[in-house]
């Protein structure tokens, strides 16, 4: 079955600092990637859609400034947290659609953010 | 918000017993998926039923699909301890591919 890697799987960092977290699809490739957002005890929360070669499409309420996405091979999609906060500590999903195949999404194992 | 919600939010139930959710929706979709998440970890697709089917079945699992009511429910039979989990159920309302997540049933199983 198609696979989803995120790494790292989890990171402390500084308050101030800038976190980078990696999506891939390990084999398949997946035009479109999306990055959710889920904080302890709730649901997930869909922060943005991630297309290869294009900007990405940042929904309601989220920072594009903060989350930077880049999209750079159909394989591959990067949410970079910049200038991390406490309060950005969350635990961070990626899933990836199957090109050409409609309602396959695969998720990836999650990122956990903690932010001192 | 456009997120669905599930109720129960927790569910306790002993080992052997069925276990019931059930997830509404706001606006149309084309289907609604179920997915299970263990503490602290990534999603696991359960199963996805279309629009124009009502039920569904895999393995210890049955959902339902109530499209006038715009609502779902999940079934979990004989259940095990494993079963402990959050479920949760998505729909695609919103097009492109996205999904809107419901609120989540805490579900554990007592040996």
């Amino acid at each position: 079955g198609a696979v989803v890697s995120q790494h790292p799987s989890w990171v402390i960092c500084k308050s101030g600092t800038s976190v980078k977290i990696e999506c891939r699809s390990l084999d398949f490739q997946a035009t479109t990637m999306f990055w959710y957002r889920q904080f302890p005890k709730q649901s997930l929360m869909l922060m943005a859609t991630s297309n290869e070669g294009s900007k990405a499409t940042y929904e309601q309420g989220v920072e594009k400034d903060k989350f930077l996405i880049n999209h750079a091979s159909l394989t591959l999609s990067t949410l970079t947290v910049t200038s991390a906060h406490p309060e950005d500590s969350s635990f961070y999903i990626c899933s990836a659609h199957l090109a050409g195949v409609p309602d396959t999404q695969y998720f990836g194992p999650g990122t956990r953010l903690t932010v001192l | 918000s456009q997120q669905g919600e599930e109720d129960p939010q927790a569910l306790s139930i002993q080992e052997g017993e069925n276990a019931t959710m059930n997830c509404s929706y706001k606006t149309s979709i084309n289907n609604l998926q179920w997915y299970r998440q263990n503490s602290g970890r990534g999603l696991v697709h359960l199963i996805l039923i279309r629009s124009n089917e009502r039920e569904k079945h895999s393995g210890r699992l049955r959902v339902t699909l109530d499209t006038s009511k715009k609502s779902s429910s999940l079934l979990i039979t004989a259940s095990r301890a494993a079963d402990t989990a959050s479920y949760f159920c998505a729909t695609d309302g919103q097009g492109a591919q996205k999904l809107v997540f419901g609120q989540g049933t805490r579900l554990t199983i007592n040996p």
